[in-house]
């Protein structure tokens, strides 16, 4: 079944605004890392968290050291250039198999 | 400056073509992977290689078969491509397998008529 959960699928924010977006995990997970798809197509890593928080300018990520069951992405002050698509993925701590499960994506639209 | 390339980045084949994709690290990482991407979904993982000459299915490596003769060197083989084949491709590295993170490359996308 889907072990990475997602949401929202699509949001609109307007320039200057905060958000959040969250991923809820089926499972416990060993990592975390979330990526930006920009319109070309390409992969922007973004934050990669084995636990706790991570801060990069506006953009502001956390993992649940706990349980390890859900991570989030904050956005700070929204600009048209954080438009795109934003991917969570994750490592499954039992696995013995390195590979990332991915989310199903937020589609982001910063409007002025 | 830590990268993964890829090559080409768009590819069109037509059905029954043999389709070779290329992608490189300069980070003498151990672990390769290839995904694919298709429409409104996130990756998926093909296949894995832990080194040279040691490669591991993923999730759906049916119709593809792999190759990684230098450890900086991971291609993806597809022969005989098939129109559901049709799709963006990515290639990533990491230090070692688990626990590492992934370092992804810009995409191939792969269009088969």
């Amino acid at each position: 079944g889907d072990q990475v959960e997602q949401s929202p699928s699509a949001l609109s924010l307007h320039e200057g605004t905060d958000s959040a977006l969250r991923c809820n995990f089926t499972t416990t997970m060993r990592s975390v890392q979330w990526f930006r798809q920009n319109s070309r197509g390409s992969l922007i890593s973004l934050f990669y968290l084995a636990s706790g928080t991570k801060e990069n300018g506006r953009l502001k990520s956390a993992f649940d050291s706990k349980e390890r069951r859900y991570s989030t992405l904050h956005i700070r002050d929204a600009q048209l250039e954080d438009s795109g698509t934003y991917f969570c993925a994750a490592e499954i701590a039992s696995s013995s198999f390195s590979k990332l499960v991915f989310g199903q994506g937020t589609s982001l639209s910063v409007v002025p | 400056d830590m990268k993964v390339t890829q090559m080409p980045r768009y590819l069109i084949k037509r059905m029954g073509e043999n389709v070779l994709l290329e992608c490189g690290q300069d980070m003498s990482h151990e672990t390769m992977y290839w995904y694919r991407q298709d429409p409104g979904l996130g990756l998926q993982l093909i296949y894995i290689s832990y080194d040279v000459d040691s490669n591991s299915e993923g999730d759906i490596p049916k119709g593809y078969r792999v190759s990684r003769k230098k450890r900086e060197h991971f291609s993806l083989i597809l022969d005989s491509a098939k129109t559901n084949q049709t799709s963006v491709y990515f290639c990533a590295s990491s230090l070692l397998g688990l626990g590492y993170e992934q370092y992804f490359g810009p995409g191939t996308r792969l269009t088969v008529l």
